[in-house]
């Protein structure tokens, strides 16, 4: 199985919902990670959890909100977001160790915020 | 810090024809190199890597990759394009530093296949 899976696929919120975005793989990948994808551009590193600690915060908002439960999920908690904010989320994983191992990604969640 | 360009941000080709989408890299130190495809409203799928050894890399869907280090170059090609190809094409590049590392994406380039 080398599928990661993310929910929901499209999701709109109004700048005072709370939401959370949902990835989850099962390839025993000890590295995940958070891209921003806005259209027509490459895909931004946002956060990466290495054995289920945070890494990488790449000076993201204190509305993204990451969490990663187990090894095998991992959460990305939405509050007040601005409409700045819509773009493709994508969630990877991958081996840990060393920028080594290709990253598998999910298909997205297409956040719109209104 | 690394970085990727791809000079081309749109590359039109006919249908069977040859095509060649170029990547350059800039890192003082050893790098990984990844080509990714992304078809409109989907995810990324790796097409294939350099990581060391060989430096002509086969990958899936008939592509094949040259990594050149005196040029800092990583050129997808493939000898003959089909309909199917048409898509968003990144390069990426990682660095070799220890733990898990994201990726860093060049601007990307997309292909257009003309019948």
């Amino acid at each position: 199985d080398t599928e990661v899976t993310q929910t929901p696929k499209h999701l709109v919120m109004g700048m005072t919902n709370k939401k959370s975005l949902k990835c989850e793989q099962h390839m025993g990948h000890r590295a995940m990670y958070w891209y921003k994808q806005k259209a027509k551009k490459p895909p931004e590193l946002m956060f990466v959890y290495s054995y289920e600690k945070l890494s990488i915060n790449e000076s993201v908002p204190s509305r993204f909100s990451p969490e990663c439960p187990n090894s095998s999920l991992l959460n990305l908690h939405l509050h007040a977001l601005q409409p700045e904010d819509s773009a493709l989320y994508l969630c990877a994983s991958s081996q840990a160790g060393q920028g080594l191992y290709e990253q598998y990604f999910g298909p997205g969640t297409r956040l719109t915020v209104t | 810090a690394q970085s990727v360009t791809q000079l081309d941000s749109q590359v039109p080709v006919f249908e069977e024809a040859p095509v060649e989408l170029r990547c350059n890299y800039s890192s003082s130190v050893s790098v990984y190199l990844f080509w990714y495809v992304q078809y409109p409203n989907q995810g990324l799928q790796l097409l294939l890597k350099y990581l060391s050894g060989s430096t002509l890399v086969k990958g899936i869907n008939g592509f094949e990759a040259e990594f050149n280090k005196s040029q800092t170059s990583f050129h997808l090609r493939k000898p003959s394009v089909h309909i199917s190809d048409t898509a968003e094409y990144f390069c990426a590049v990682s660095d070799p530093g220890g733990g898990a590392d994201g990726l860093t994406f060049g601007k990307g380039t997309h292909l257009i296949i003309q019948p």
